[in-house]
């Protein structure tokens, strides 16, 4: 079954230090992988993302990994802001999808909560 | 948002009503989408279209219908709306299937 999964579910740091966020997944055919911020109210906005033959791309404070072989990816978020509060979701791109789940698989985020 | 306008942006309404939640684009792209989002779940895909008339089932379709009768307007239907159809609906756009989707600011729907 293709899925996402996502550790932890919810974070709570200090303003000004660094955290890395999780991501599992076991969807295939893989096309992609996107980090997207969703902050409270608001659509999810595209962070990153990254193609099998990327293993690291950088948006800013926010840096992704990725490990193809072992399916895994990390959002790195370096000396973090009060603006940085938000749900960060990892979605997997399905390449030449079939079905109804779309070719998009969303994990279902981790809640970052950054404290002054 | 990327040149994407949802409305209603908040509808409260009652079971067995009809509800038609609309997505409006200015960017010109081909495909749309529309997904819920509940607590413990990701972002599930109800239904989504591929041009004008072209539109094809999501994951969690059934109580749901869509319409696209031009290229900037989606339209999400619940026919006859239930309490389990309350939660947030997103709206997304992208140029093709490949590419990154932007999201709408979504619109917060909860059935009595």
């Amino acid at each position: 079954k293709n899925q996402v999964e996502q550790s932890p579910q919810s974070l709570i740091i200090l303003e000004g230090k660094n955290c890395t966020l999780q991501c599992n997944y076991t969807v295939s055919p893989f096309s992609n992988l996107r980090w997207y911020k969703q902050d409270t109210g608001r659509g999810p906005v595209s962070l990153t993302i990254m193609t099998f033959s990327e293993n690291t791309k950088s948006n800013g404070r926010y840096t992704a990994t990725l490990d193809a072989d072992t399916k895994q990816s990390s959002l790195h978020i370096t000396a973090s802001q009060l603006s940085d509060s938000a749900s960060y979701i990892c979605v997997v791109s399905r390449l030449n999808y079939g079905g109804s789940q779309g070719n998009l698989i969303f994990g279902k985020g981790t809640k970052l909560s950054v404290k002054p | 948002d990327a040149g994407i306008t949802q409305s209603p942006r908040h509808k409260v309404t009652e079971t067995g009503t009809p509800v038609t939640l609309r997505c409006h684009q200015t960017e010109n792209h081909r495909y749309m989408y529309w997904y819920r989002q509940d607590p413990g779940h990701g972002l599930r895909l109800i239904h989504y279209s591929y041009g004008v008339k072209d539109t094809d089932k999501g994951e969690v379709s059934d109580g749901y219908s869509v319409s696209r009768s031009k290229t900037e307007d989606f339209l999400l239907t619940l026919e006859s709306a239930t309490s389990s159809q309350t939660s947030v609906y997103f709206c997304a756009i992208s140029e093709s299937r490949e590419d990154i989707q932007y999201f709408g600011a979504g619109t917060r729907l909860s059935v009595l």
